[in-house]
């Protein structure tokens, strides 16, 4: 079984660039979750993906979009990068294919570490 | 609103030594509850959760919690640290339905030798 990966690992850009993320889910799972996890804070929710639609967003502006495909991997893209966007973040896979509360456990990749200059 | 409260921010023990981590969560619904492990410059690992039933879930690594509805509480405990448990500890409920996970700050766990 093939667990949660992200590109990059690490990634350095300017103020007002433009980013994309990549996530690749666990195998079986449907569902990816987003997290900006910014130093020394707890992961905080972007959004989330399911059947290649938005299902979920957290206080996020609207330069912080997404893409979930066919195969249920994902991207983050963030428009107009500010300093504050320095941060970890994290993808998240899941599946919503049944009712059991074991379909809510979220299995963390290992990051992409994002530093705005 | 939901939130989570880990009051401790950095907490230090010896080798050895017994530990317990505490989480206050806020929610009006039943919780879904999940403990999680971030070594450092990694993702998140998951230690245990708790959906309903027993309230004393056992998880990996030699992990406990207890879910206190009562208070709210969602501990963590082990009996004897090991070095490698130095990392950094959140708790999280799910917001069900969108599912989305709420954290806590963080608790920093150091262990002396």
């Amino acid at each position: 079984e093939t667990g949660v990966t992200q590109s990059p690992t690490h990634l350095i850009k300017t103020r007002g660039q433009q980013v994309t993320l990549r996530c690749s889910s666990q195998s079986g799972h449907n569902t990816v979750s987003w997290y900006q996890q910014a130093l020394g804070q707890g992961p905080q929710f972007i959004f989330q993906y399911y059947r290649e639609e938005e299902n979920g967003r957290g206080n996020f502006p609207p330069r912080f979009s997404g893409l979930q495909f066919p195969n249920y991997s994902s991207e983050l893209n963030v428009n107009a990068l500010e300093l504050d966007d320095s941060a970890l973040y994290l993808c998240a896979s899941s599946t919503r294919r049944t009712l059991s509360p074991n379909s809510y456990e979220q299995y963390f990749g290992p990051g992409t570490r994002l530093t705005v200059t | 609103a939901q939130s989570v409260t880990q009051p401790d921010i950095h907490i230090t023990v010896s080798e050895g030594a017994s530990l317990e981590l505490r989480c206050n969560y806020s929610y009006g619904a039943t919780p879904y509850l999940f403990w999680y492990v971030q070594s450092p410059g990694q993702g998140l690992q998951l230690l245990l959760k708790y959906f309903s039933g027993d309230t004393l879930v056992q998880g990996i690594k030699g992990f406990e919690a207890e879910f206190k509805r009562s208070q709210s509480s969602f501990n963590l405990r082990k009996p004897s640290v090991h070095w490698s448990d130095a990392a950094e500890y959140f708790c999280a409920v799910l917001l069900q339905g969108v599912q989305k996970l709420v954290f806590g700050q963080g608790t920093r766990l150091t262990i002396n030798p």
